[in-house]
């Protein structure tokens, strides 16, 4: 268990429709990161935040968003979902902004778009 | 721009067995780290090793080491006395320090088959 708590596990929508994952850091991490895997892909960046604020941006749709509450935990929002949004979404959490300290992931929500 | 390339899509080998696991990733950047995590069936994603590129020391976590090679850019796992619980995905990942952005740039992995 990596401390990393997601939720929900999965969640099934149908096209056009929005979505808002959560994810609830380690306690004391002050960044959260956002990733999106494809079926049998690799990992991609989408958002990371730190303390309340964003600190970088990847290779994020327009269509979604996120952010960071004042308790530390993380929303990701997804609007106007396409059949090709379906995937794996992880967040990960870390002591510092620097990537030195390594990134501890959570569990993930899985997201079927039908 | 900064990528990382796993250009073994399956790997094999025999339980108690040794294999080796490769990576290469392009920066221009001089301080970075570099993980390998494992993502089992259940999907969660599992940190294995990490290393810091200002160390030339490679990296060990007990059947797990690395073979850093900053120079080449290399950065390969190898597992010994593989276990059958050691079959997964691998995926390779590289974190820049220096450009404000501490992201992970991931590899597309290589699925590790660990035969009895």
């Amino acid at each position: 268990d990596s401390g990393v708590t997601q939720t929900p596990k999965h969640l099934i929508t149908a096209t056009g429709q929005r979505v808002t994952l959560r994810c609830s850091p380690r306690s004391g991490d002050l960044s959260v990161y956002w990733y999106q895997q494809s079926l049998d892909q690799g990992l991609q960046f989408l958002i990371q935040y730190y303390n309340g604020e964003e600190r970088a941006k990847g290779n994020i749709l327009e269509r979604f968003s996120a952010q960071q509450f004042p308790d530390l935990h993380s929303e990701l929002n997804l609007s106007s979902l396409e059949l090709g949004d379906s995937a794996l979404y992880f967040c990960a959490s870390s002591a510092y902004d620097r990537g030195a300290y390594e990134q501890y992931f959570g569990p993930g929500t899985r997201l079927t778009v039908t | 721009a900064q990528t990382v390339t796993q250009s073994q899509p399956e790997m094999s080998v025999q339980e108690a067995e040794t294999v080796t696991l490769s990576c290469t990733y392009d920066t221009s950047e001089s301080d970075y780290y570099l993980f390998w995590y494992k993502q089992p069936p259940s999907r969660q994603m599992i940190l294995v090793i990490r290393q810091e590129a200002y160390k030339q020391q490679n990296a060990t976590e007990n059947r797990f080491s690395v073979n850093f090679q900053k120079a080449a850019k290399s950065f390969s796992l190898k597992i010994s006395d593989s276990q059958l619980g050691d079959a997964a995905m691998y995926f390779c990942a590289y974190s820049p320090q220096t450009s404000g952005t501490y992201k992970y740039i991931f590899g597309t992995g290589t699925r590790l088959k660990v035969l009895a």
